[in-house]
């Protein structure tokens, strides 16, 4: 069966300190992978998706950027966390051609 | 891709039916909808999906109109764990890797004793 892990599950971060997220997924190949960031009380945000190894698609300009240095490694960065950077970061999964998404536990960050 | 609207929020008590009506006015031919269901501090989950007329699974149905402009998620019988934020999706799922899914604010469901 698939699993998707992601970590930490919290962080406390400085502003202007660097962030690394990780995303690992398990039982599957070649899964489309997304990073999504939700603010307290709001929607999802899409932020990055990659549809193959080395391919990173942003959809919103920020101080963020994302790596896919294996086809189940999803990366997520930022050289300085701003504090609008503050969120709730969620990994996800999809098939080609399929619908359901699977979402992993998230990452809780508070930058202070 | 489709622009959806969902009411920012719902009230239910608990032993009630609960429809959350979602409008797609611009949905395209090879568009599909689908829901998910998000509780707090957790990422979204699939609930159900749908092309259209009526899809029903052990959690809940989906109606849809033969115009498709708009759906309709029924919860049977609500309990408190279902309090929950509730996304409509629409989008060509055959697409591969150019349909991104998108979540608006969603519904925020809350259930009463």
């Amino acid at each position: 069966s698939q699993t998707i892990h992601q970590w930490p599950a919290t962080l406390v971060q400085p502003v202007g300190s660097p962030l690394s997220l990780e995303c690992t997924v398990e039982g599957t190949s070649n899964p489309n992978l997304y990073w999504y960031r939700q603010a307290a009380g709001r929607g999802l945000q899409l932020l990055f998706y990659s549809v193959g190894i080395g391919q990173i698609s942003s959809e919103v300009p920020q101080n963020l950027s994302a790596s896919r240095p294996q086809d189940r490694q999803f990366i997520l960065s930022s050289k300085k966390l701003l504090l609008s950077d503050s969120g709730f970061y969620l990994c996800a999964w999809r098939l080609a051609g399929k619908e359901t998404q699977y979402f992993g536990p998230g990452t809780r960050l508070l930058v202070l | 891709l489709a622009k959806t609207t969902q009411p920012i929020s719902m009230d239910s008590y608990e032993g009630q039916e609960v429809n959350i009506t979602c409008s797609h006015n611009n949905i395209a031919t090879n568009d599909y909808i689908t829901w998910y269901q998000q509780f707090p501090s957790q990422g979204p989950r699939f609930i159900i999906q749908g092309y259209k007329t009526k899809v029903t699974n052990e959690v809940a149905s989906l109606f849809i109109p033969a115009d498709r402009k708009s759906s309709t998620l029924s919860l049977p019988r609500v309990s408190l764990s279902d309090t929950a934020v509730y996304y409509c999706l629409v989008g060509d799922i055959s697409a591969g890797g150019s349909y991104i899914p998108t979540f608006g604010r969603g519904t925020s469901l809350i259930v009463h004793p």
